[in-house]
């Protein structure tokens, strides 16, 4: 079983849609973060959380460390939002990232 | 804005052949990174650095090896390129390794062994 799971794989919404994407883990953590990646490959980080709720703009990312899950909401979506949404945990406070394997997201216009 | 330089973004190279991929940081970052991303596998570590000549293995890191002599720049060496190395490389940066530093990635380099 991976250390960090993501659901869904793939996920496909209608501009305009609120769209969640889930991310649970298995380990103790530091703190998560929220990555996307758009086609090109580059990586651009969006949240890193430890605890509550973070927004920025049409993003919102919560955490429930006692869950051990965390939410990226999207409001709003646009079809530049189209991208590979990855969740990735720093494990204890000097430990490298475990990675998800991405949700990949499609909004159409 | 932090930025994390690539200096290939598509490589063809044959089998057996020696492979550099060079990365470059300009906020004076003491951490990089190696990472290569494969379809249904996602990002898996190949190396890191904590300092200058400081590096310390990851998830894979048969078959390559790194280089940093200056802080600023982490290079990835494939000795002898293998078909199996064919994937996309990410280089990353960041400040220590507490938890409440972010992380900045390059723009991917794709190769392809042949």
């Amino acid at each position: 079983k991976n250390e960090v799971e993501q659901s869904p794989q793939n996920l496909t919404a209608q501009e305009g849609e609120f769209i969640t994407i889930n991310c649970s883990y298995s380990v103790g953590i530091s703190a998560l973060h929220w990555l996307q990646q758009h086609p090109g490959g580059g990586i651009v980080s969006l949240f890193m959380l430890s605890s509550g709720k973070k927004k920025h703009g049409r993003l919102i990312a919560t955490i429930n460390i006692q869950e051990k899950h965390s939410s990226l909401h999207i409001t709003a979506s646009h079809p530049r939002d189209s991208a590979v949404y990855i969740c990735a945990v720093k494990r204890g406070s000097q430990g490298n990232l475990i990675f998800g394997k991405g949700t990949k997201l499609s909004v159409k216009p | 804005d932090v930025k994390v330089t690539q200096s290939s973004r598509y490589l063809v190279k044959r089998t057996g052949e020696k492979v550099f991929l060079e990365c470059v940081q300009d906020m004076d970052h003491e951490n990089m990174f190696w990472y290569r991303q494969d379809p249904g596998l996602g990002l898996r570590l190949i190396y890191f650095s904590y300092d200058v000549k400081m590096k310390e293995k990851g998830d894979i890191p048969e078959g390559y090896s790194v280089s940093r002599e200056k802080k600023e720049r982490f290079s990835l060496i494939l000795e002898s390129a293998s078909t199996n190395q064919t994937s996309m490389y990410l280089c990353a940066s960041s400040l220590g390794l507490e938890a409440g530093n972010t992380i900045y990635f390059g723009e991917g380099s794709w190769l392809t062994v042949v």
